[in-house]
């Protein structure tokens, strides 16, 4: 069926390492997504977005890239600083209104 | 702009009791949306509005019932509450200005509801 999966639950990094969340999703016919940062007792927060016709795609401290050959989907941040600790979960749209979003992965940074 | 906003923040009910989740924007968006956000699994859409005085079921409609009787509001309904809808609720917003399909969505801070 559809799905939108995260590979890890957690993920630990050393602040200042970069950081790469991945997503594996299974609806081919997706052509929009999205992740999201959501920090403890908040509503999710858009970080990013691409399209379908993109394979990378660049913004302030986060790249995410799209491999629709094995359909991933990741995060990259770099430098990761101390509020960068969140959960990240990516979300696909496939058409209209229906947006499927993954459980998430939850980000700890160590100081 | 307070962007989007819920109340109440947290809220405890016995099973069987009613209640009324508010929505609100200040950002004139068309549509807005009812997601509930249970551990270990995505955001599940409960109902979506397109507009003022529109509604329409998502994923996970049972159980709840939505008005939209001004734009800037999205109102969600629980007549009877369950165990089962212990959640947390949010409510989203997205422009009209590009396809839906490629709308960013805003989401407010959420509800905590516990239903005993």
């Amino acid at each position: 069926g559809e799905s939108v999966g995260l590979h890890l639950p957690t993920l630990s990094v050393q602040e200042g390492d970069n950081s790469i969340i991945n997503c594996a999703y299974s609806n081919s016919a997706s052509d929009y997504f999205i992740w999201y940062k959501q920090e403890s007792g908040k509503g999710p927060q858009f970080i990013i977005d691409i399209r379908s016709n993109m394979d990378k795609r660049q913004g302030q401290r986060v790249t995410v890239l799209l491999n629709k050959t094995v359909k991933h989907l990741s995060l990259q941040i770099a430098a990761t600083q101390p509020g960068d600790s969140a959960v990240y979960f990516c979300a696909e749209n496939t058409g209209g209104f229906k947006t499927i979003f993954g459980a998430g992965t939850r980000l700890f940074v160590k100081a | 702009n307070a962007g989007v906003t819920q109340t109440p923040k947290f809220r405890v009910l016995k099973t069987g009791q009613s209640m009324t989740l508010l929505c609100a924007q200040d950002m004139n968006h068309e549509y807005m949306y009812w997601y509930r956000q249970d551990p270990g699994m995505g955001l599940r859409l409960i109902h979506y509005s397109v507009g003022e005085g529109t509604t329409a079921k998502g994923e996970v409609p049972d159980g709840y019932n939505v008005s939209r009787l001004k734009k800037q509001n999205f109102l969600l309904g629980l007549e009877s509450a369950a165990p089962s809808q212990t959640s947390v609720y949010f409510c989203a917003s997205s422009y009209t200005d590009r396809p839906v399909s490629y709308n960013e969505q805003f989401f407010g801070p959420g509800t905590r509801l516990t239903v005993l």
